[in-house]
């Protein structure tokens, strides 16, 4: 069984320029989150999604930011425009919700991808 | 609205020695869950352990276990016999009335042989 992947590892853009990453979760896993780390401090969310629909976006989630998970396997993030403040780790993480309405699901981190903006 | 917080930024243990790491939080759930993750360096972060609020019983991993102090909205993990790859840092998380995990700052471990 595999675990999360995120491609690509490592991202060096310009300021102003758009950037896409890509998640796949672990295999038949139903809930796809993304966070962002910055330097010293904790993931911090973005947004998740159950399946193909996206429940529940933070604040952080700017209108240059979008996710997609068009057929609820694998997810991609977009940042457009991007600025030196996007700079960040980005990570996926996976669960497999068994809809009993119980937080039993543990999510599982894939590697990140680091984002530099110039 | 939900936070976590690790008052040691850096702890440092001898190999083999016991070192505990705090966590509190604050939440208006009555039912979460609270999650100890590790992230060594450059690679990607794990479950260390994880505790229910509705349970009275502190859970163990091993070598790793929790201190949970529900009233005091306290939790601490334990590591007894720490080794060398227990080195990264620790991140404690809450998640409550919402999907996402509420992430400390976390605290970075270093292990002295």
């Amino acid at each position: 069984d595999t675990g999360v992947s995120q491609d690509p590892r490592h991202k060096i853009t310009k300021r102003g320029q758009n950037v896409t990453f890509r998640c796949d979760p672990i295999s038949e896993h139903n809930r796809l989150y993304w966070y962002r780390q910055t330097l010293g401090q904790g993931p911090e969310f973005l947004t998740y999604f159950q399946n193909e629909a996206q429940l529940e976006k933070s604040r952080l989630l700017s209108d240059r930011f979008s996710a997609e998970r068009p057929k609820g396997s694998f997810s991609t993030l977009e940042i457009q425009r991007t600025e030196q403040g996007d700079s960040a780790m980005y990570l996926c993480a996976s669960s497999s919700y068994a809809g009993t309405g119980d937080y039993t699901d543990t999510q599982y981190f894939g590697p990140g991808t680091r984002l530099t903006v110039l | 609205a939900q936070t976590v917080t690790q008052s040691q930024p850096e702890m440092s243990v001898q190999e083999a020695e016991t070192v505990t790491l705090s966590c509190t939080y604050d939440t208006s759930e009555s039912d979460y869950y609270l999650f100890w993750y590790k992230q060594p360096p450059s690679r990607q972060m794990i479950l260390v352990i994880r505790q229910e609020a509705y349970k009275q019983q502190n859970a163990t991993e091993n070598r790793f276990s929790v201190n949970f102090q529900k009233a005091a909205k306290s939790f601490s993990l334990k590591i007894s016999d720490s080794q060398l790859g227990d080195a990264a840092m620790y991140f404690c998380a809450l998640q409550g009335g919402s999907e996402k995990l509420v992430f400390g700052k976390g605290t970075k471990l270093t292990v002295n042989p």
